[in-house]
């Protein structure tokens, strides 16, 4: 299975938009990018998957390069809500497969 | 409303008692899971099951139990054999091992 990696740390201003990247080198053909986001004490969140297309919904937006090796998940206007961990996860669609969080990026917004 | 629960949210324990978490879904979810936090540390899976009466191990599932006799419980026990209970205790669910997790509220455990 693919691993991904991620800053450890990032911070960004109310109201700017945060670009969080997520590298995996190692994705193949057939793995899709999920992304979650742990707000303290709380239980993850499931906010966008993708495969190879660059998808949008109401929470955020998820770029995904040409080459796959690499993704970075936009919010595009950040509140103080959106502190949290965030994690980068590559899984396989329609097979069984446990998805892995590891320390995901801790993304502090400040006012 | 449909959702995940865990209870309770904090619970206090003596070393060397076992202790249940309680996990309950109404999303007719076939899989269900069980993760462990440690502060400033990603999830590490305990067990997970994929089908009613049917679990499996994960990661580090040495010290844990589970059953799965409904569909929508799947109870952790931390029994006297896990050497650091002390943790945040994370359930969750989805309807295929391939979907998207929905995670309950979690509950912290704290073994003195």
């Amino acid at each position: 299975d693919a691993k991904t990696t991620q800053p450890t740390s990032m911070d960004c201003a109310e109201g700017r938009a945060a670009n969080l990247p997520c590298n995996h080198s190692t994705i193949s053909g057939n793995e899709y990018v999920y992304w979650y986001r742990q707000i303290h004490s709380q239980g993850p969140q499931y906010i966008i998957h993708g495969l190879k297309n660059n998808e949008t919904n109401e929470m955020a937006s998820l770029i995904i390069t040409e080459d796959r090796k690499s993704s970075t998940l936009i919010l595009p206007h950040a509140t103080l809500r959106d502190t949290a961990v965030y994690y980068c996860i590559v899984r396989v669609d329609g097979g069984s497969y446990i998805p892995t969080f590891g320390r995901g990026t801790s993304l502090i917004v400040h006012p | 409303d449909g959702g995940i629960t865990q209870s309770p949210k904090y619970l206090f324990r003596k070393e060397g008692q076992n202790v249940t978490l309680s996990c309950e879904q109404n999303l007719n979810h076939d899989a269900m899971y069980w993760y462990r936090q440690d502060p400033g540390q990603g999830l590490r899976l305990i067990y997970y099951s994929q089908i009613v009466n049917d679990f499996q191990k994960g990661d580090i599932a040495e010290g844990y139990s589970v059953s799965r006799e409904k569909k929508e419980s799947f109870p952790l026990t931390v029994t006297s054999a896990q050497k650091n209970p002390t943790a945040f205790y994370l359930c969750a669910s989805s309807l295929g091992t391939f979907d998207e997790q929905f995670f309950g509220p979690g509950t912290r455990l704290t073994v003195l």
